[in-house]
């Protein structure tokens, strides 16, 4: 059974914080390791896909880093917004994705 | 371009009556994944069909539960004697590949009175 945790579980933090979560997945058979963003209400959204090992991606504020070798993937947003409040999934990819149970990030004015 | 649809976008059943929820993937997209997210849990995968492949099934939680891919475009997904804990969102994800970035349905809310 493949296991993708994520941690913490939830996190509120205040506007104009920079946070991070973590990602932790299998470091043999790795193919790709997805984040999405999962608001309340709305399906989820990819943010980015990445494949190798030592990977920085970056969209805007949020950005996210991919260390295959030992099993883990960082992703950062800087200077918090409230439109920032959502679930924030990692999924794994070897034969098929498999979803971590996600970090909820609040984000308070 | 127009993105992956699910219906129906609510549905409300009576335990033990059947439900088939149907998913329209991207075109050209040959992977489709179903999954469900139950009240405070997180996503829980179902099935996955990628290509002309058998599917996996692995994630069907009972023999309740079936899903089909005709044409390797549209999938429905079928319970039979629904029970109370099926009730849940069931979302549909396809993509270009098995592995590439996942474009979800706006899922079909399952509430089984």
């Amino acid at each position: 059974i493949l296991n993708v945790e994520q941690s913490p579980q939830s996190l509120h933090v205040q506007e104009g914080d920079s946070t991070n979560f973590t990602c932790s997945f299998p470091s043999s058979n790795f193919y790709a390791l997805h984040w999405y963003r999962w608001e309340t209400a709305k399906s989820p959204e990819a943010l980015f896909v990445m494949t190798l090992n030592g990977d920085e991606k970056k969209k805007g504020r949020i950005s996210a880093t991919l260390n295959t070798k030992e099993g883990y993937s960082y992703l950062y947003i800087k200077g918090s917004q409230p439109e920032d409040s959502a679930t924030y999934l990692c999924a794994f990819y070897t034969d098929k994705l498999i979803f971590g149970t996600g970090t909820r990030l609040q984000v308070f004015p | 371009g127009a993105g992956v649809s699910q219906s129906p976008s609510n549905k409300v059943t009576e335990k033990g009556k059947d439900v088939e929820l149907r998913c329209d993937p991207i075109s050209g997209h040959t992977a489709l994944y179903w999954y469900r997210q139950s009240l405070g849990q997180g996503l829980e995968f179902l099935i996955y069909f990628q290509g002309n492949s058998a599917p996996d099934k692995s994630g069907l939680p009972s023999d309740r539960f079936s899903a089909e891919r005709t044409g390797g475009s549209v999938s429905t997904l079928t319970i039979q004697r629904t029970q109370q804990e099926d009730s849940a969102v069931y979302l549909c994800a396809s993509s270009l590949a098995g592995e590439g970035e996942q474009y979800f349905g706006p899922g079909t809310r399952l509430t089984v009175t």
